[in-house]
Formats: C-alpha cells, structure tokens, sequence
C-alpha cells in the first residue's frame, strides 16, 4: 500500500530562522505529492505539489518542497519562518489505481504541528 | 470566487440516527471528495465524485455514502450512526480529480458529534 510519513509530531523554530517539515513516501511508480497546511478549525489549504519536472517546487506563502526520488523524499522548506506560519502541515500522496476496484485515493500523512516563536 | 461552502458547520446526532452533509464546490470544479478527519486515525478519504459519478472510494463500510448533482453540489450521507463516527467532515473540490493529480481545495468541514 501507498503511504506517507510524517517523522515529527511537531518541529519548533525561531521567527526569521529557517524551517524544514519532513515527509517520506512510498509508493510504486511515480509519485503525485502534495504539501497542505491546516489553521486552526479550518480545512486544508493547498501549499504546492509536485507531478513531475523540475525537482524543487515552488508554492503558496514563500513555502518550497524538494523531491528527492533516491531518498523517496519530499520535505517542506522555507528560508525565514513567520509566526503567522504555526499551523499543522501534512504531506500526501495519490494512491496509485487498485487494479481490483480500479479506485485510487489521496493518501495523508499524520500531520507535523510547526511552532514558530517571536 | 467563492470557496468551497459546507453546511451545516456542526451537527449533534445521537446512535442509529441518519445525518446528511452538503458541499457546494468552486464554481467549475467538477470534482468533489470526502474525508474523515478523527485525532486517533488523522485523514482518510472516504469518495470522490466526478461529474456525478463515483470515481474513487476509500476502505469505508456501506453506512458512508455520497452523490453529487448536475451542479456539482455533493451530499454524503452516513446511516445508522455509531460513535466512531464523530468527526470532522472535510470535503474538497478540484478541476481534474485525483486522476489529473489536481489540487484540492478545501471547505472548513462539518463538525459531526455523536452522542
């Protein structure tokens, strides 16, 4: 089965520090991955994804992911961390098709709550 | 444009009642998926529906079940209700489905509790 996983149950850094939210996948084939970030009783909003192309994605809010196939990585970055970016983060990746029920989902990981001091 | 919209924002039900969940999705999306979101089991998808149509479906009993009308409006609704069932109903909309690898969009859920 197709899976994600999130390391860190939260990461802690300073305000103008940089920050790093790890996600490791597994998944046959190539992978569509996707970064999300979830306020507090709010849904999910999207940050960027990567399909295929070039391996640094850029997206939402300064916020960027390196896809590292060697290492089935795609963590999160962002040069200068701002308080206004304590949220829980989660990774995803699209299950690939069942050839049983020839169905397909978006796959979480379980969430990495980032806290970012003044 | 408008978000994607879900109503009710809260809902109190009590075991082996039937409750049912609307999401309007943004406007020329054509694809809407449901997901659970419980603290002990994080996010698992539940369906997505695609031009009124069933495309995906998640490892969900029977009880859990969806539709979506010309509009692209979705309902999902959840029979006999159990415990468990208590959570955060999350639904999203994309122009291309999972299929196309599209992004999600999310509403802010509905908040169910069963009592």
């Amino acid at each position: 089965a197709q899976s994600v996983a999130q390391p860190e149950d939260q990461v802690n850094v300073a305000e103008g520090n940089p920050l790093t939210v790890k996600c490791t996948y597994s998944v046959s084939g190539n992978p569509y991955l996707f970064w999300y970030v979830q306020y507090p009783n709010r849904g999910l909003q999207f940050l960027l994804k990567y399909i295929t192309g070039d391996n640094l994605v850029k997206g939402s809010y300064g916020f960027e992911a390196e896809f590292n196939k060697s290492q089935t990585s795609f963590h999160l970055k962002k040069p200068s961390a701002l308080v206004s970016d304590s949220a829980l983060y989660f990774c995803a990746v699209r299950d690939v098709l069942n050839p049983n029920t020839g169905f397909q989902k978006l796959v979480f990981g379980t969430g990495t709550r980032l806290l970012v001091s003044p | 444009k408008a978000g994607v919209t879900q109503t009710p924002r809260y809902l109190i039900k009590t075991r082996g009642q039937q409750v049912t969940l609307s999401c309007s999705p943004i406007s020329g999306h054509r694809s809407v998926s449901w997901y659970q979101q419980t603290p002990g089991q994080g996010l698992q998808f539940l369906f997505e529906y695609f031009s009124e149509t069933q495309r995906n479906k998640g490892n969900f009993p029977g009880r859990f079940s969806g539709r979506q009308f010309s509009n692209s409006r979705s309902e999902m609704n959840v029979s006999t209700l159990e415990l468990g069932d208590s959570a955060l109903y999350l639904c999203a909309s994309s122009l291309g489905g999972l299929a196309g690898g599209s992004e999600q969009y999310f509403g802010p859920g509905t908040r169910l509790t069963v009592t």
